[in-house]
Parts: C-alpha cells; structure tokens; sequence
C-alpha cells in the first residue's frame, strides 16, 4: 500500500521560518515532489527530492532521507502571501509517472 | 500554470447527465494525467494518457469514467450519469515527452464539477 502523512495545519508569524514534514510508505520510490496550492488554485511545483540531502531554492528548501521515509519543506522569511495549502507527493518506480499525494498541509502565516 | 489549459473552470450538471471536461497540455508536452480532489482530502491519481493511449488507469472507478487523449485536440474526462459524489475538483496535469524522473508535473486551474 501507499501512505502519505503530513501534519493538517500549521501557523506561523511572518518573518519566521516553518518546517513542514512528511513522512511516507510506498511501494516504490522515485522521488518527491512539494507543491504549494492557494485555496481555488491550481498546484505548483515547488521542489524535487530524489536523493538524500537538502535542495535549496530561494526562501524554500526540500529535505529527504530514504532510509527513513521522510521529507521536510523548510520556508524562511514567511510572507502573507505563503499562506497556502503545502502538498507533499511520492513518485513510485513502477515504471508509470502518477504521484500519490498526501492530504496536504494548510499554513496560515500571521501578522 | 496558465500553460495548462482546463475549461470549463465550474460546471453543474444534475444527477444523471453527463460531464465533460476538457484539458489541453502546456506547449510541447504530450503526457496528461487527471487527479480528482475532495474537500478536505488530497489530490487522488485517476489516470495517465499519452496521445492516443492510456498509460495508467488504475485510479479510475470501473464504471461511468472514461478518459481520452486524442491525437488532436484536448483530453476528455467524461462521467455518464453523474451522481453527487462526483462533486469535486478535478485537475489536469501534464509533463514532457521521454523526460527524465525530474520533470515536474505542470497543473491547471481545475474544474470544479458540482452535481445537483
């Protein structure tokens, strides 16, 4: 089976810095991928995990450890505007491309 | 994510009609996926079509769904008979050809199907 797991909500102040975790179990794997949905809004791509260690994007930075089943999506310097739905998905090995999401994560960043 | 074409964006439809949605791919891709979204719960894969074929089925109910994936023209969802617990966003993704495992799914806006 597949399960993903990612804590339902989250809150923060702006200027802060937030980490948002996932762990997973899946058949397979080959790779993970974080998008960011605003409520009504398609979801975009924010970063790619397929080895272990840390990928660094601007104010938005990915972890991954294999072993252990588990990612973080680190956000810094928290704006208004990051207020969002954070969803974390896996990519099996089965030879086909689908992802298999998690329920997401809804952060309010507060003033 | 404008390059990712659905329409309509809202359709209702009464019990027993038919839904159509329609989803055309960012420029040069030819791999289009369809995930179904339920309030409150995460993006659930439907199906994976590559122009003229479908790739990967295995999210998509035995009866009343069907996909396709023309050589021209968009991809259709369509749901015969459509029922209230079709409601529910649905969204189209695509990717590019033969691209490595790195290449994101690229997603539109969504339809939002509402069942009377």
């Amino acid at each position: 089976g597949q399960n993903i797991d990612q804590p339902t909500e989250m809150t923060a102040t702006e200027g802060a810095i937030v980490q948002i975790n996932c762990t997973y179990q899946t058949s397979g794997f080959n790779g993970l991928f974080w998008y960011q949905q605003h409520a009504g809004e398609a979801p975009t791509f924010l970063s790619y995990n397929v080895l272990d260690g840390l990928e660094e994007k601007g104010r938005f930075s990915s972890f991954l450890s294999r072993s252990k089943g588990y990612s973080y999506l680190l956000l810094k310097e928290l704006q208004m505007k990051d207020s969002a739905s954070y969803l974390c998905a896996v990519r099996s090995n089965t030879g086909f491309q689908k992802l298999v999401f998690g329920t997401g994560t809804r952060l309010l960043v507060s003033p | 994510n404008a390059g990712v074409m659905q329409n309509p964006r809202h359709l209702v439809r009464r019990r027993g009609q038919e839904a159509r949605l329609r989803c055309s791919p960012m420029k040069g891709h030819s791999h289009v996926y369809w995930y179904r979204q339920l309030p409150e719960e995460g993006l659930k894969f439907m199906v994976y079509l590559q122009k003229e074929n479908i790739i990967d089925e295995s999210g998509m109910p035995k009866e009343r769904f069907s996909a396709e994936f023309p050589k021209e023209g968009p991809s259709i969802l369509r749901i015969q008979q459509v029922v209230r617990g079709d409601s529910a966003a649905y969204f189209c993704a695509s990717s590019p050809p033969g691209g490595g495992s790195n290449q994101p799914q690229h997603f539109g806006d969504g339809t939002r199907l509402s069942i009377l």
